[in-house]
């Protein structure tokens, strides 16, 4: 089954608002990676995480340092640019696989 | 900075033919090289993770005779799509570790469609 599980699916938000997208997963993970994927494919890092908190403008990034079984990321005052499909991927204990959530696709509303 | 060069962009090619993909690690070490790839439905599978001097771990369903890699130094890896069908379309995309931050950094993919 899937070992990462992303919410919400699909999200607009009003330009100026803010919102959370979140990945939880089905056993402890060792990081966690957020990713934008923009219109040509690419995919664009905008965290890495091991442990804590982490903010870069108007995103920030959490990851659950207790039992690392959740990550968050946070986007605060939403602008039209924001919009594209964001990815979390998350690495396990194990062999340093990193599995991907199926992505919440956000659209920015002016 | 750190970037990865992912090539060629796209891909078209007839059933039953194959497709190799490159990749290459610029200013970082890359000491691991995982291949995804990314369905129409924009779902990412993990096809396999490969780390320099070790052996190449497939992923449930994908195998070597069909996805035969290669990553002989720490800047470079290759990925081949032998003997592709419609199932096999899709975005694939290196995402190449940095031994020393942790993070992955990827290419821009490899589009590969099937006639």
């Amino acid at each position: 089954g899937d070992q990462v599980e992303q919410s919400p699916s699909a999200l607009s938000l009003h330009e100026g608002t803010d919102s959370a997208l979140r990945c939880n997963f089905t056993t402890t993970m060792r990081s966690v990676q957020w990713f934008r994927q923009n219109s040509r494919g690419s995919l664009i890092s905008l965290f890495y995480l091991a442990s804590g908190t982490k903010e870069n403008g108007r995103l920030k990034s959490a990851f659950d340092s207790k039992e690392r079984r959740y990550s968050t990321l946070h986007i605060r005052d939403a602008q039209l640019e924001d919009s594209g499909t964001y990815f979390c991927a998350a690495e396990g204990a194990g062999y340093q696989n990193f599995y991907f959530g199926k992505g919440t696709s956000l659209t920015v509303i002016p | 900075g750190a970037l990865v060069y992912q090539y060629p962009r796209r891909t078209i090619c007839k059933s039953g033919t194959s497709m190799r993909m490159e990749c290459q690690a610029v200013g970082f070490q890359a000491t691991s090289v995982a291949w995804y790839r990314q369905s129409p439905q924009k779902t990412f599978e993990l096809i396999a993770l490969s780390t320099v001097n070790s052996a190449i771990k497939y992923e449930q369903n994908f195998t070597q005779e069909k996805f035969p890699i290669s990553h002989p130094n720490l800047s470079f890896s290759s990925m081949t799509v032998l003997n592709a069908y419609l199932e096999d379309r899709g975005l694939y995309l290196c995402g190449a570790r940095s031994g020393n931050t942790g993070q992955l950094y990827f290419g821009e993919g490899s589009k590969l469609t099937v006639l």
